[in-house]
């Protein structure tokens, strides 16, 4: 069966702390990894990883992509309260006639003042 | 990337009815889904729904209880059927608009059922 897993479930810091949140899949037919932050009802984009090794930045999140591990992590640095979030990894995989996400449970992230 | 408007944004529904969730897309797109989050839980995959023929529904989820309509390619419809307490969830539209910035989700329905 077709899963995708994070690490920790749950987190707490505090603020100017760093944290790396672990994403495992076991999918076939993978085409993209993509993590999404969730704060109230929809999940917003982050990035979209597809090839091993590279590095995807927006300021002080990154995250990065190993296929042959079958893994993804997302690096947030110097943490502010608004990081506070859900944070989402999906798997992107041919699911037949089109592609579709598959999504983990989630990391609570909450960044304490 | 494309905006979604999804209403209604949260609703308090008696057990045994159904309420119609509309989302709206500013640009064409070829597929939307669907998506149910329970309390505490992750985004499941409802169903898929292209423009011109039924929806494709994910195992656990059936016509009956989740009817879609999908009339153009800018715009979609679930309807959730005969509620029970176990439907209280939020219900999320989404869209790849470009394959560069994934899925974009539309900002969600909040149903409780009582």
């Amino acid at each position: 069966e077709d899963k995708v897993v994070q690490s920790p479930l749950s987190l707490v810091v505090h603020e100017g702390d760093t944290v790396t949140l672990n994403c495992s899949y076991e999918v076939t037919n993978f085409r993209s990894l993509l993590w999404y932050k969730q704060e109230k009802k929809a999940p917003t984009f982050l990035f979209m990883l597809t090839s091993s090794g590279i590095e995807k930045k927006s300021g002080r999140l990154s995250s990065i992509l190993d296929k042959k591990e079958l893994f993804s992590i997302l690096n947030i640095t110097a943490t502010q309260t608004g990081d506070s979030a859900i944070y989402l990894c999906a798997v992107e995989y041919s699911g037949g006639s089109n592609y579709k996400l598959t999504f983990g449970k989630g990391t609570l992230l909450t960044v304490n003042p | 990337s494309a905006v979604i408007s999804q209403k209604p944004s949260r609703d308090i529904c008696q057990r045994g009815t159904s309420l119609t969730i509309q989302c709206q897309v500013d640009s064409q797109v070829t597929m939307m889904f669907w998506y149910r989050q329970q309390p505490g839980q992750s985004l499941t995959l409802i169903a898929t729904a292209n423009q011109g023929s039924e929806a494709t529904y994910e195992s656990g989820f059936v016509i009956d209880k989740f009817p879609i309509s999908r009339p153009n390619l800018t715009f979609s419809t679930l309807t959730v059927s005969n509620m029970s307490p176990e439907d209280s969830s939020i219900y999320l539209c989404s869209v790849e608009f470009s394959y560069t910035y994934g899925y974009t989700f539309g900002s969600g329905t909040r149903l409780t059922v009582v």
